[in-house]
């Protein structure tokens, strides 16, 4: 079956810094990437997503990159705000959802 | 995007006795949802896949005797922790798939935190 990898675990930035998040994937068929935001003691939300005809996509503050050939996506958070502070899952998506261990964003003030 | 509600948020019981979880997506059709289950700082574990009118399909190692589940209707899927013991005790977070033209995508409840005593 997917296996997803999802590194950092944890991450921590200054307010205003950029934050990377970074997964690979194993299954060429998976072709559907989402992201999503988990804060404490709630769902996740999604955020963003990314699908396998395109390369990058932005939404404001947020982005998602995605490079087929080496089977790996990424997520950028610019202009990182206290609010961004939260647990990230990304998942691999082709006949069933995978999704990476987490990461967890701390944005300092 | 699309709402997934679910209910309740947080539920503490007594050893033995059973609770019901529902899982509603309030603006749209949900053919297919999903139960996980997810411990402190860990990621999200998949329990079982929900079929409306049909019976749940579980994971290796997940009891259906144990988590029941029902999708009786497009827009209602329960998870009936049954004789709970506090080893149940978790976050519990069902899902729903939202289906378009090549643009389908997964939405979360707001999960249930259980506490077993």
């Amino acid at each position: 079956g997917e296996n997803v990898e999802q590194h950092p675990s944890t991450l921590s930035v200054q307010e205003g810094d950029s934050a990377v998040i970074k997964c690979t994937y194993s299954d060429s068929a998976s072709n559907y990437f989402p992201w999503y935001k988990q804060e404490l003691g709630k769902g996740p939300q999604l955020i963003i997503d990314i699908r396998s005809n395109v390369g990058e996509k932005k939404d404001q503050r947020i982005a998602v990159t995605l490079n087929k050939t080496a089977k790996h996506f990424s997520l950028h958070i610019t202009e990182t705000q206290p609010e961004d502070s939260a647990v990230y899952f990304c998942a691999s998506c082709g006949n069933q959802f995978y999704f990476g261990t987490g990461t967890s964003l701390t944005v300092i003030p | 995007g699309a709402v997934v509600s679910q209910h309740p948020s947080r539920v503490i019981c007594k050893s033995g006795t059973s609770v019901k979880i529902e899982c509603r997506s309030l603006d749209f059709q949900a053919t297919t949802m999903f139960w996980y289950r997810q411990f402190p700082k860990q990621s999200l574990m998949l329990m079982a896949t929900s079929n409306e009118g049909s019976k749940a399909t579980y994971e290796q190692g997940v009891e259906k005797d144990k988590f029941l589940i029902n999708h009786a209707s497009l827009t209602l899927s329960t998870l009936t922790v049954t004789s709970a013991h506090p080893e149940d005790s978790s976050f519990y977070i069902c899902s729903a798939f939202v289906f378009g033209t090549a643009n389908e995508k997964l939405f979360f409840g707001s999960g249930t935190q259980l506490s077993v005593l």
